[in-house]
């Protein structure tokens, strides 16, 4: 059962336009919400986050609005720069056992920002 | 600060030999995940420990795989017997107590990929 979920596999965009990836969410327990970038061979580095009280956060390029009655949020870059090419990754975030959180991950998308 | 340290980067290893994998998370973290990425998915949760309890494995495969955290030195993932399906890219997380003010979530190692031949 996917929790969270990235139906996008692959998105290419020309530098300086938009990027927009989506995620969807099953688990209505999720109150937070963050974006990883992922480059080949190098772990996850934290990009953006959202908790359920808000519905927009941004970070210079970086946007990440949330939707809650649908459970969908997505991530805007604009503009788009070829170093931004990488596997983005959504996650949601609950709390679980224990006093930390746990990061439920969906599959990634990977971006292609052609120069 | 050094970040998550995970060794080794790379590790072969032939069917029915164990591989250990070492996980040392950032200071002042005292929350440990591992994450495992099979080739074309995503990341999957294993394991949650803090130091000297496992306090959610709902994520390892029952047989085979095991994860400590002991009072002194690293975090450990180790998986006997290996076989080809094994193969992937094992990530570290750690993080420190919860904060409600500002949540950046995990910061994460730069993986072990595991071959087995």
């Amino acid at each position: 059962d996917q929790q969270v979920k990235q139906n996008s596999p692959s998105l290419s965009v020309q530098e300086g336009r938009i990027s927009i990836l989506n995620c969807d969410y099953t688990n209505s327990m999720f109150d937070y919400f963050l974006w990883y970038k992922k480059y080949p061979a190098e772990g996850p580095t934290f990009l953006i986050s959202i908790s359920s009280i808000k519905d927009k956060n941004e970070d210079g390029r970086f946007t990440v609005f949330l939707n809650k009655s649908a459970k969908h949020l997505s991530l805007h870059i604009v503009p788009s720069q070829p170093g931004d090419s990488a596997v983005y990754f959504c996650a949601a975030s609950g709390f679980m056992a224990g006093s930390a959180r746990q990061l439920t991950f969906g599959s990634g998308t990977q971006l292609t920002v052609l120069p | 600060n050094a970040g998550v340290m995970q060794n080794p980067r790379h590790l072969v290893r032939r069917r029915g030999q164990e591989a250990r994998l070492r996980c040392s998370p950032m200071k002042g973290h005292s929350h440990v995940y591992w994450y495992r990425q099979l080739p074309e998915e995503g990341l999957k949760f294993m394991v949650y420990l803090q130091k000297e309890n496992i306090i959610d494995e709902s994520g390892m495969p029952k047989e085979r795989f095991s994860a400590e955290f002991p009072k002194e030195g690293p975090s450990i993932l180790r998986i006997q017997q290996v076989v080809r399906g094994d193969s992937a890219a094992y990530f570290c997380a750690s993080s420190p107590f919860w904060d409600n003010r500002n949540y950046y979530g995990y910061t994460f190692g730069s993986g072990t990929r595991l071959t087995v031949v």
